[in-house]
């Protein structure tokens, strides 16, 4: 069965450094989303990509976020300047059409920021 | 602002019970309403997809109800089991919005 697959599947980083979570979205899915979850809190939304370009993002996605794709396949995430708060869960996520039809996500990369 | 309540926040039922979670939410403007499980430290797999004119879903042992006029959601698990023992997300769908979760259901199945 299709699967949303995310590498790496735990990352530690030392703050300030860039760090880049990838994503490989099932393959005829046109939307592609990442949320993330920080421990013992609910799942937050932070940008959906369509299209080869942005088209949400909540206020969590500032300046130091940025989504990719870079070709086919791939969905990244970047963090430019990790903060101890960035520690969290981050999400994958994608659909074939909008959030009207059903998302599935990956496994999740556990970021750790020290 | 979508906002989406479950009850009970955690749920600890014997081997075998029959069980019902509740969700309830604010916006009912919804397409449809997707029922996920997450597993500890694990990620959040799709167990269920209610299109707003659907009044139930089956899967399995599972079945979901929708009514999407007063907001509201329910999860069955039938003959429930240890492996049944996660976090249950409710999560209504609107337009284009990004999806809106909740804080779940801890349910844990004892053997």
């Amino acid at each position: 069965e299709p699967e949303v697959t995310q590498t790496p599947s735990h990352q530690v980083t030392q703050m300030g450094q860039e760090v880049i979570l990838r994503c490989v979205p099932i393959s005829n899915h046109l939307y592609f989303y990442w949320y993330r979850q920080i421990l013992g809190q609910k799942v937050e939304f932070l940008v959906s990509f369509y299209n080869n370009e942005i088209s949400e993002k909540s206020e969590i996605f500032d300046d130091q976020f940025s989504v990719e794709r870079p070709d086919g396949s791939n969905f990244t995430l970047k963090i430019r300047s990790t903060k101890l708060e960035d520690s969290a869960m981050y999400f994958c996520a994608s659909s074939v059409g909008g959030a009207h039809t059903e998302a599935f996500f990956g496994q999740g990369t556990r970021l750790t920021v020290v | 602002k979508q906002e989406v309540t479950q009850i009970p926040a955690a749920l600890s039922v014997p081997e075998g019970e029959n069980l019902v979670l509740n969700c309830s939410f604010t916006d009912s403007a919804i397409y449809n309403l997707q029922w996920f499980r997450q597993d500890p430290g694990k990620g959040l797999t799709s167990l269920l997809l209610i299109q707003s004119s659907q009044r139930e879903q089956t899967s399995g042992r599972l079945n979901a109800s929708l009514d999407k006029s007063s907001g509201r959601s329910t999860l069955y698990i039938a003959a429930s089991q240890p492996g049944d023992s996660a976090t249950y997300l409710c999560v209504p769908q609107g337009g284009n919005t990004p999806l809106v979760f909740g804080k779940g259901t801890r349910l844990s199945v004892i053997a």
